[in-house]
């Protein structure tokens, strides 16, 4: 089933510790996103990337970086974890151009905490 | 930068029940609206959109009309069920970041029977 995949689904780490979340999308879609999702705020734009090579900053990319080496991946990396970081994370793409409407996809989200 | 201000909840209806769940947004030009749902433990699936101005929305049942003389976008259900039980996010598209989608904070839904 075309779609997107996160991993790891969920994670316990000690603060102070690397993590890399990890997206992969097989729909070809040009964009992709990082949002965290904490209770009462909603969904908050991490980074971005319109297209493979580029990437932008969001709303909250304090602490976070990403890179689009190609189409498919969009890994998040914490590299210095701290317990603000706790959340779930969502991942999602988008096709832009043509018919698009500007629908994102999201994945199943990966649920992260920070000790 | 676009923003979208919607009810905040829980709210919590009877099944059958009429539903609003209402939306105004900031933007600056001539965003898409959309709504989206939460169900327990799951991604954000779209649930309806709309493009332009009195345009109107449908899925499942739910409707929204993007209503540029009030900037609103309020979901509408005629007869909810226990199964519309979820958090529902209205969105709007960015002016800023690309083609992300700046979301609110959600309305939390319970359907009892």
């Amino acid at each position: 089933i075309a779609g997107i995949t996160q991993a790891p689904t969920s994670q316990i780490l000690a603060a102070g510790r690397r993590m890399t979340l990890r997206c992969t999308q097989d729909m070809r879609h040009n964009a992709m996103y990082w949002y965290r999702q904490d209770l009462g705020l909603g969904l908050r734009l991490i980074h971005y990337s319109n297209t493979a090579g580029t990437t932008g900053k969001g709303e909250v990319p304090d602490g976070y970086s990403v890179s689009r080496a190609n189409t498919d991946d969009f890994p998040l990396t914490l590299a210095s974890a701290v317990p603000s970081q706790t959340s779930v994370y969502f991942c999602a793409s988008s096709a832009f151009g043509g018919s698009s409407t500007g629908e994102l996809f999201f994945g199943e989200g990966s649920r992260l905490t920070v000790l | 930068g676009n923003s979208v201000t919607q009810m905040e909840g829980p709210v919590t209806l009877s099944e059958e029940a009429f539903l609003t769940i209402n939306c105004t947004y900031t933007a600056t030009g001539y965003p898409s609206l959309f709504w989206y749902v939460q169900y327990p433990g799951e991604g954000l699936q779209l649930l309806l959109k709309a493009t332009k101005a009195d345009d109107k929305g449908s899925n499942k049942g739910f409707e929204a009309t993007y209503r540029k003389e009030t900037t609103s976008f309020h979901l509408e259900k005629g007869s909810v069920q226990v199964s519309d039980s979820a958090v529902y996010f209205c969105a709007l598209s960015a002016s800023m970041t690309g083609y992300a989608l700046n979301f609110g904070k959600g309305t939390s839904l319970l359907v009892t029977p």
